[in-house]
């Protein structure tokens, strides 16, 4: 079974500085999909971005981008010129290709924003 | 509609009630997950429809809880007999397709059992 593991509870920045959440896997296969979810006091869960295995370059969306070593399992987040509104709980999360498309989701790390 | 939409936003029961939670996927999503947030965890995954039918549902822990898409767009998850260990948020998704994986996620029910 695939795991996944956030080993930061919490994070702390201050606006508009940079900030890497941590976050390494377990799994067999070699096709997979990797995610990062930011999960604000509404509950909702919202993809930030999102990373296929067999691809090499490091996914980009804006102010966040992935450092992906797939040798070593890791799929840290970094989130340049942090904003206040960043501020949420975020989640790793991992599915397999294929049919069953469930995501297993690491515990988590809550980010703080100070100004 | 433009969301995912789920109801109660928050419901109380009682130890030993039985309770229903509504899960309304986007429009034209066929695939739909159920997953329960505990308190300070990530979301664990229950079932998984394709459909109508249930294409996983080995992450429902017992035989209390239970789930139905009967016409292929809501769900409805039912939890019979319920405990206070089912006390949690718990969240719906749906996905366009299985290729991409991308899930689209509600702002969830959260269930307190007395």
């Amino acid at each position: 079974a695939q795991t996944v593991t956030q080993s930061q509870p919490e994070m702390s920045v201050q606006e508009a500085e940079t900030v890497t959440l941590s976050c390494t896997y377990d799994t067999s296969e070699s096709d997979y999909y990797l995610f990062w979810y930011k999960q604000p006091p509404s509950r909702q869960m919202i993809l930030v971005i999102r990373q296929e295995a067999y691809k090499q370059q490091n996914a980009t969306e804006n102010r966040f981008s992935v450092n992906f070593q797939k040798a070593a399992k890791s799929f840290s987040l970094k989130i340049s010129d942090s904003q206040l509104g960043d501020a949420a709980m975020y989640f790793c999360a991992y599915r397999n290709t294929g049919t069953a498309s469930k995501l297993t989701f690491g515990t988590g790390t809550r980010l703080q924003v100070t100004l | 509609g433009a969301g995912v939409s789920q109801t109660p936003s928050n419901k109380v029961t009682e130890k030993g009630k039985y309770v229903e939670l509504r899960c309304d996927p986007i429009s034209g999503h066929t695939a739909l997950y159920w997953y329960r947030q505990s308190l300070g965890q990530g979301p664990e995954f229950l079932i998984y429809f394709q459909g109508t039918g249930a294409a996983d549902d080995s992450g429902l822990p017992n035989d209390r809880f239970f789930a139905v898409r009967p016409e292929g767009s809501v769900s409805t998850l039912k939890i019979q007999r319920t405990e206070r260990g089912d006390s949690a948020v718990y969240l719906c998704a749906s996905s366009l397709s299985w290729v991409t994986g991308e899930l689209f996620f509600g702002e969830g029910s959260r269930l307190t059992v007395l």
